[in-house]
């Protein structure tokens, strides 16, 4: 079954400054990958997602993401972090069976920007 | 579209009650997710359905959980008895499933509270 791990439970940036956010698959299967955002007291919404073709993925609120082979990641980064960034991020990756696959998520980094 | 619906939004419950939580898929959508999330467990898939057939239930905790999906629009996710320790949110999640590409839309969530 596939599988991420996610390095990092809380990740804390200033304001301006890079955000990387570490995602790690396994997956016997060329994968489709995710990254999705919750902020506080709502549903998970996707940031960007790979499946074929261009390894940077470019997504939402200017994130973007690399699928990278050879080290089995998938990171998030944002050149600038904005303090309404501050959000919970989880990457997942699709496990298919059969016909009909499903989304399998990492643990979850919590972002924190400060001033 | 309006998205993925669920409701209530929020449900407190006593200990041995029924709890029924529901679900309306975004039109044309073929696959729906069950998901909880706790701060202990992180975000759990508990079933999927596919063309309204249930694919995969092992993320069922127990036979006090029980979901259905009788039509392409709606589904029902159980409790009964509830219990403490079921108090999690819980996501519905639907997506139009193809191969691995699952790109699932998630709901506002629904608070679960048993005391």
């Amino acid at each position: 079954a596939q599988s991420v791990t996610q390095l990092g439970s809380h990740v804390s940036v200033s304001e301006g400054a890079l955000v990387l956010l570490r995602c790690n698959y396994s997956s016997s299967v060329p994968p489709y990958l995710f990254w999705y955002v919750q902020y506080p007291n709502q549903g998970l919404q996707l940031l960007l997602k790979y499946t074929t073709g261009a390894t940077l993925v470019k997504g939402i609120n200017g994130f973007e993401a690399e699928f990278k082979k050879s080290e089995t990641s998938f990171h998030l980064t944002k050149p600038s972090a904005h303090m309404s960034d501050a959000a919970e991020y989880f990457c997942a990756v699709s496990d298919l069976t059969g016909t009909a696959s499903k989304l399998t998520f990492g643990t979850g980094t919590r972002l924190q920007v400060t001033l | 579209d309006a998205g993925v619906i669920q409701s209530p939004r929020h449900e407190v419950t006593e200990m041995g009650q029924e709890v029924t939580l529901r679900c309306k898929p975004i039109s044309g959508h073929n696959s729906l997710f069950w998901y909880r999330q706790t701060m202990m467990r992180g975000l759990e898939l508990l079933i999927y359905f596919n063309n309204n057939v249930p694919i995969d239930d092992s993320g069922m905790p127990e036979d006090r959980f029980s979901a259905k999906m009788p039509n392409a629009s709606f589904s029902t996710l159980k409790i009964q008895p509830s219990e403490p320790r079921d108090s999690a949110v819980y996501f519905c999640a639907s997506s139009f499933n193809v191969g691995g590409n699952t790109e699932a839309f998630f709901g506002q969530g629904t608070r679960l509270t048993v005391v």
